[in-house]
C-alpha cells in the first residue's frame, strides 16, 4: 500500500539553528501538506501546496517557514532559525486531489532546546 | 470558523465491549467531517468521513459514526472493542468544498483492556 514517508522520526536542534524536515509524498498525488501538533495541544494546519507554489498558508507559516518540492518525489518544511516553541510533532499530508483523502506520514519530532 | 470539541481525553472500555468516542462541532457552513486514526508511531490513518450523503457513514475496521445535525455530533461508535484499536483518535472538520484544510480535535486516547 502507498504511504507517505517522513524523515527523521526524531530531530533534536539548538535554538537558532535551522532544519530542514523531509517528506516523500505518494507518488502520483498533487497536493501536500504540513500540520504540526505540539506536545499536549491540537493538531494545527500550517500549509498547503500545489502546482510549486502555497496554496494556502495559516497564521502560524510566518517568515521563518518555507517549503519546497526540490525534485518529483520530495517535500520540504525548512525552519530558518528555531526557536523552544517549535518542538513539536510535524506530519506532512498529500492527497491526490483537493479534495479527496490527506494520507498521513508518521510524523518527525522535533525539539529544539 | 469551524471547531470540533472532543468530550474525552481518555476512554477505556474492556475487549468485547462497545467503543464510544464522543464529538461535537461547530461550523458555519455545512461541514465534512472525519474520523482519523493514528497507532503508536504510526501516521494518521483515516478511518470515516462524512460529507453529504448519508447520515450514518462506515468505516474501516467496524467502526461507524452518525452525523445528527440537530445535536451537532458525530460520535464514533464500534460494537464490539478488540486490542487492536487501542491507539488515538481525532475528529476533524472542514467546510464542505474546504479541501483537505483540516480542523481536529484535541484527540481521545482508547484504551482496550482485556
Amino acid at each position: 500500500e502507498p504511504e507517505v514517508t517522513q524523515t527523521p522520526s526524531h530531530q533534536v536542534t539548538q535554538m537558532g539553528q535551522e532544519v530542514i524536515l523531509r517528506c516523500v509524498p505518494i507518488s502520483n498525488h498533487l497536493y501536500f501538506y504540513w500540520y504540526r501538533q505540539i506536545l499536549g495541544q491540537k493538531v494545527e494546519f500550517l500549509v498547503s501546496f500545489y502546482n510549486n507554489e502555497i496554496s494556502e498558508k495559516s497564521e502560524i507559516f510566518d517568515d521563518q517557514f518555507s517549503v519546497e518540492r526540490p525534485d518529483g518525489s520530495n517535500f520540504t518544511l525548512k525552519i530558518r532559525s528555531t526557536k523552544l516553541e517549535d518542538s513539536a510533532m510535524y506530519f506532512c499530508a498529500s492527497s491526490g486531489t483537493e479534495y479527496t483523502e490527506a494520507f498521513f506520514g508518521q510524523g518527525t519530532r522535533l525539539t529544539v532546546v | 470558523a469551524q471547531s470540533v470539541t472532543q468530550l474525552d481525553s481518555h476512554v477505556s472500555v474492556s475487549e468485547g465491549t462497545p467503543v464510544l468516542l464522543r464529538c461535537n462541532y461547530s461550523s458555519s457552513y455545512s461541514p465534512s467531517l472525519f474520523w482519523y486514526v493514528q497507532h503508536p508511531n504510526k501516521g494518521l490513518q483515516l478511518l470515516l468521513k462524512y460529507t453529504s450523503a448519508a447520515t450514518l457513514v462506515k468505516g474501516i475496521n467496524g467502526f461507524e459514526a452518525e452525523f445528527k445535525k440537530s445535536e451537532t455530533s458525530f460520535h464514533l461508535t464500534k460494537p464490539s472493542a478488540h486490542m487492536s484499536d487501542a491507539a488515538e483518535y481525532f475528529c476533524v472538520v472542514t467546510p464542505k468544498g474546504g479541501g483537505n484544510k483540516l480542523t481536529f480535535g484535541t484527540g481521545t486516547q482508547l484504551k482496550v483492556e482485556l
